[in-house]
């Protein structure tokens, strides 16, 4: 079966510190990549997609993430995180079979 | 647009009860999905639909059923309740060409707890 797997399950920061979550999945042909956040008390909203072309994606609120073919990955980063950021990250995964396969969650803490 | 709205947002149940959670989109999407959130585990498909009266099982769909008669509902239905369908359940709809997925766009989830 096909899998997600995010690195970190709770990631603990300082506001200005840099971010990186690993998210690695199982191969199994062409790939649509999606990270996407959830804050706290609310829905999940995307952050950033990718489908092809350049393997550097940029989304919303600085984040961007690599898309490495060779290593089956698809990590997030952000140069300076705020308090803001304080939320759950899931990296998520379609194999162009209609359905969308998360990781478990990486919960990030950014104190003040 | 009121983008993906699901009812109730709380919801108590005993066990073997059976009830019903609603989901509707305005935004003309053929693809609809319902989602359970647990601890440590991420988001689990139960269900999914490319259209209209075109339903399909996901991950973990033991225990619902679900039914698409139009565009814009796509409800879940528990059977039987048991404890361990104690969850947050989220709603989801996109367009989809060929099986690839777009940005799915969640509604603001159902908290279930059974008894």
């Amino acid at each position: 079966a096909q899998s997600v797997s995010q690195h970190n399950h709770h990631v603990i920061l300082s506001e200005a510190a840099s971010l990186e979550l690993g998210c690695n999945y199982s191969y199994g042909g062409t790939v649509n990549l999606f990270w996407y956040v959830q804050y706290p008390g609310q829905h999940l909203q995307l952050l950033l997609k990718y489908f092809s072309g350049d393997p550097l994606v940029k989304g919303i609120k600085g984040f961007e993430a690599e898309f490495i073919k060779s290593k089956f990955s698809f990590n997030l980063r952000k140069p300076s995180v705020q308090w803001s950021d304080t939320a759950e990250y899931f990296c998520a995964v379609n194999w162009n079979d209609y359905k969308l396969s998360f990781g478990a969650g990486t919960t990030v803490t950014v104190r003040a | 647009n009121a983008g993906v709205t699901q009812t109730p947002k709380f919801q108590v149940l005993k066990t073997g009860q059976s009830m019903t959670l609603q989901c509707a989109q305005d935004m003309n999407h053929e693809y609809m999905s319902w989602y359970r959130q647990d601890p440590g585990m991420g988001l689990r498909l139960i269900h999914y639909s490319v259209g209209a009266g075109i339903t399909d099982q996901g991950e973990v769909p033991n225990g619902y059923n679900v039914s698409r008669s139009t565009t814009e509902d796509f409800p879940l239905r528990l059977l039987s309740a048991a404890p361990s369908q104690t969850s947050v359940y989220f709603c989801a709809s996109s367009y989809s060409i060929g099986g690839r997925l777009y940005e799915q766009y969640f509604g603001p989830g159902t908290r279930l707890t059974v008894t």
